[in-house]
């Protein structure tokens, strides 16, 4: 399949700590890339890899990964933090690329 | 400055045709893996076009055939050649580099309609 499934949305308490999941059968092979959007905003790179943040990303924001799911953690959530969130990866054949299709962050 | 500005969108008829383009500064387009992502409005991101560093380019299912990945290397610049224009194709389209997508342009609004 070369499909990525998230969870349409998920809120948390200022200052706490949320995990936003990504599954799909591509992420046995590739690694997820993680994606922040704001509204009337192209989305920012904030996670790829195994658990790399381009610069200027706050260090609350990681990665993981196990079997068929990608993670992304936010620890300490900030109210500017709220945003869509798209996780992607390579497909099946390597050469195209898919994405999830969004997790809607709601920060309380 | 690393940086992507796209231009070339607009109101166009369906079964018409319009050339995006994607002009970077801060780094070489023909040696980085470039891609093109739209977003329908309200809708999520879809993978549209790539074009490797060595010229190979993979389409998504949806635009196989009508949509035409191609870059110019004096000038720098990404292009996504859009044929046979559908109401469905509307989107804001991005340019992004890398096959991360780590730089993203601003986007540039394709909307099909009669």
């Amino acid at each position: 399949s070369s499909e990525l499934t998230q969870d349409p949305a998920v809120s948390v308490a200022l200052g706490q700590t949320v995990r936003i999941t990504c599954q799909g059968d591509s992420l046995r092979t590739y690694y997820a890339s993680w994606y922040q959007q704001k509204p009337g905003q192209a989305p920012v790179l904030v996670i790829y890899g195994k658990n790399n943040r381009p610069s200027g990303i706050p260090d609350r924001f990681s990665g993981s990964s196990s079997g068929n799911t990608a993670s992304l953690t936010i620890t300490g959530a900030q109210a500017e933090d709220e945003a869509d969130y798209y996780c992607n990866s390579r497909d099946s054949s390597g050469n195209h690329l898919v994405f999830g299709g969004g997790t809607k962050l709601t920060v309380l | 400055e690393v940086q992507l500005v796209e231009s070339g969108g607009g109101l166009i008829q369906p079964g018409g045709s319009l050339r995006l383009s994607c002009a970077a500064s801060g780094f070489t387009v023909s040696s980085n893996y470039m891609s093109w992502v739209r977003q329908a409005p309200g809708k999520g991101l879809e993978w549209v076009s790539v074009i490797y560093s060595g010229g190979s380019t993979y389409y998504a299912d949806s635009v196989k055939g009508r949509f035409t990945i191609s870059r110019d290397n004096s000038k720098n610049t990404l292009y996504l050649q859009m044929n046979s224009l559908r109401a469905e194709d509307t989107a804001v389209y991005y340019c992004a580099r890398d096959y991360r997508l780590d730089i993203w342009g601003q986007g540039t609004m394709v909307t099909v309609s009669s």
